[in-house]
This record gives structure tokens, sequence and C-alpha cells, in this order.
């Protein structure tokens, strides 16, 4: 089957960094990626690892390891506008197109 | 950069009707697209993959009969809820996908609600 887990919540501090952690067993794996979606909203894309390692897009980071079916999401200097759900999502199969499969979400609620 | 284009984005409607929700690819040809469903405070729920000119691939659970799936072009595929009941009130969401390089792209999604 197909399971993603990542954490129900997370609280911050403005300014700080945060790590939101996503394990996941699929059936197949070709790519794991990084959604951003407020309440309402569609989600944006926010990253993409299909190799292990680190890939940095200014405040943001997400790291992969295939072989421990793990990644994080980082982000750095938290602005009050980063609360939102954080949604990691895996393309399954073996081909690098095809659906994607999400967690539940982490909902982040930065404070001042 | 890629830009999915979705209408309605919210829709009203008595229990027992149809409702259509299309899902536009707007600067790049989509074979293929995929309709996701999102309850509050739950992530995205695969429902099904539109593929151009054939048949959709339905996920488990979800019944074809009822979200009748069209995808007569590159660029548009449709949603369509029969029968509508008040469990079916939702956020429907479409993605596309161009580049198999590239990130799913999302629409902005279509607030359902059946009364």
């Amino acid at each position: 089957g197909q399971n993603i887990d990542q954490p129900t919540e997370m609280t911050a501090t403005e300014g700080a960094i945060v790590q939101i952690n996503c394990t996941y067993q699929t059936s197949g794996f070709n790519g794991l990626f990084w959604y951003q979606q407020h309440a309402g909203e569609a989600p944006t894309f926010l990253s993409y690892n299909v190799l292990d390692g680190l890939e940095e897009k200014g405040r943001f980071s997400s790291f992969l390891s295939r072989s421990k079916g793990y990644s994080y999401l980082l982000l750095k200097e938290l602005q009050m506008k980063d609360s939102a759900s954080y949604l990691c999502a895996v393309r399954a199969g073996s081909s690098n197109t095809g659906k994607l499969i999400f967690g539940q979400g982490t909902t982040l609620q930065v404070k001042p | 950069g890629a830009v999915v284009s979705q209408h309605p984005s919210r829709v009203i409607c008595k229990s027992g009707t149809s409702v259509k929700i299309e899902c536009r690819s707007l600067d790049f040809q989509a074979t293929t697209m995929f309709w996701y469903r999102q309850f509050p405070k739950q992530s995205l729920m695969l429902m099904a993959t539109s593929n151009e000119g054939s048949k959709a691939t339905y996920e488990q659970g979800v019944e074809k009969d009822k979200f009748l799936i069209n995808h007569a072009s590159l660029t548009l595929s449709t949603l369509t809820v029969t029968s509508a009941h008040p469990e079916d009130s939702s956020f429907y969401i479409c993605s596309a996908e161009g580049d198999p390089n590239s990130p799913l792209h999302f629409g902005n999604g279509t607030r359902l609600t059946v009364t």
C-alpha cells in the first residue's frame, strides 16, 4: 500500500527555523514534492527532490533520503505569512510521470 | 510559468442536480490531468487520472458513474458530479502535467456545496 506520514500540527516563532518531517512507504518512487497550502486555496509548489540530498531555494530547503524513505522541509527566518499547511507528496510508479500521493499535511502556526 | 485554470471557483447546487467543473491548461498541453478532492482539515485525495482521448482511471472507492470525467482535448478536462448529495460537498482540485520533469500544477479549486 501507499503510506505517507507527517506531523499533524507544529508551532514555531517568527524568525525561527522549523523542520517538517515526512516518511513514506510507496510502491515505486519517482520524486518527492513539498507544497504549501493556505486555507481555502489550492496548493502551491515549494520544492522537489528525486535524488538524495539537500535542495535549497531561498528560505526553504528540502532533504531526501531514499534508503530511509524520509524527507524534511526546512523553513528559515519564519514569517507570519508562512502559517499554512505543508503537504508532502510522493510521485509513485516507475516513471517520471504519474499521480502524486499526498500525506495528510502539517499545519504550521507561526507566532509572534 | 505553467498555468491551470479551474472553473467555477464556487458553486452551490441542490441535492439531486449535477455540476460540471472545468480544468484547463492555459499555456501547455496536458495529456494527463488529475482530479483531487479535499474535505475540511484533510489532505488531497486522488479521485481519478484523466487521460486525453481515453477513459479515466479511477481510484479505489470512487464511483465512476457518479463522477464523470471527460478529457476531450489536450487542454481541457471536465469533472461532472452527477446526482449530487450533501456528502459530496467538498473542495475539488484539478492538476495538470505538462513537462514530465516539472511539478504538477494545480488549478485554484472549486468549492462545491450541495444543499
